[in-house]
């Protein structure tokens, strides 16, 4: 089945130390995307890529980044990790972006859960 | 700005009750409308969605209806089991998805 992969499942990474997390996809979809979710909140977009052109959301940490080597592949390093960026990060892929007539929808990985001590 | 407002939760029902959990949303157009259903530990999956206006979206039981004149997208189920348990997302089309808060639902028998 086609899906998104994320890897791994739980992160742990100590304070200020670098750590990436890795999404996949075998959608062929030209959009990835990634959200950051803490404890009974709704997920908040960092940056998503549209193939190759990388979109960063205006109130996300510069501390965050994103690579995007091909359209399978994406991921997010996070620089010097802080005990706030302790959440679950979720990847999600869609065929397209923006209010299309046929609608999109995302896929979502099984996110991965990262502690911070 | 677009923007969705869901109902707060949490929502406690018994096996077999019935389901309504209130969205409505602001938006520039008709954009499309979803329902993810978040289950414990896991990531997000679609459960339906509804690209025009009077279009009905279902899957697994579940229900919800674009309603432009009301500007909601309310989600309903007939009789809920445990295993419904978990957190709802309604959604927003944008050049990213726009959230809900969620809703908790717990379901018990």
């Amino acid at each position: 089945d086609a899906m998104v992969i994320q890897n791994p499942r739980y992160q742990v990474t100590q304070f200020g130390k670098p750590v990436t997390l890795s999404c996949s996809q075998t959608l062929n979809h030209n959009v990835m995307y990634w959200y950051q979710q803490k404890s009974s909140q709704a997920p908040k977009l960092l940056f998503h890529y549209y193939d190759k052109d990388f979109n960063n959301e205006a109130d996300t940490p510069d501390n965050f980044q994103s690579r995007r080597p091909n359209t399978s592949f994406c991921f997010l390093d996070i620089r010097s990790p802080g005990l706030g960026d302790a959440a679950m990060y979720l990847c999600a892929t869609s065929r397209d972006t923006g209010t299309l007539a046929g609608g999109y929808e995302q896929y979502f990985g099984p996110g991965t859960r990262l502690t911070v001590t | 700005g677009n923007s969705v407002t869901q109902m707060e939760g949490p929502v406690t029902l018994s096996e077999e009750a019935f389901l309504t959990i209130n969205c409505t949303y602001t938006a520039t157009g008709y954009p499309s409308l979803f329902w993810y259903v978040q289950y414990p530990g896991e990531g997000l999956q679609l459960l339906l969605k509804a690209t025009k206006a009077d279009d009905k979206g279902s899957n697994k039981g579940f229900e919800a209806t674009y309603r432009k004149e009301t500007t909601s997208f309310h989600l309903e189920k007939g009789s809920v089991q445990v295993s419904d348990s978990a957190v709802y997302f309604c959604a927003l089309a944008g050049t990213a998805l726009i959230f809900g808060k969620g809703t908790t639902l717990s379901v018990s028998s």
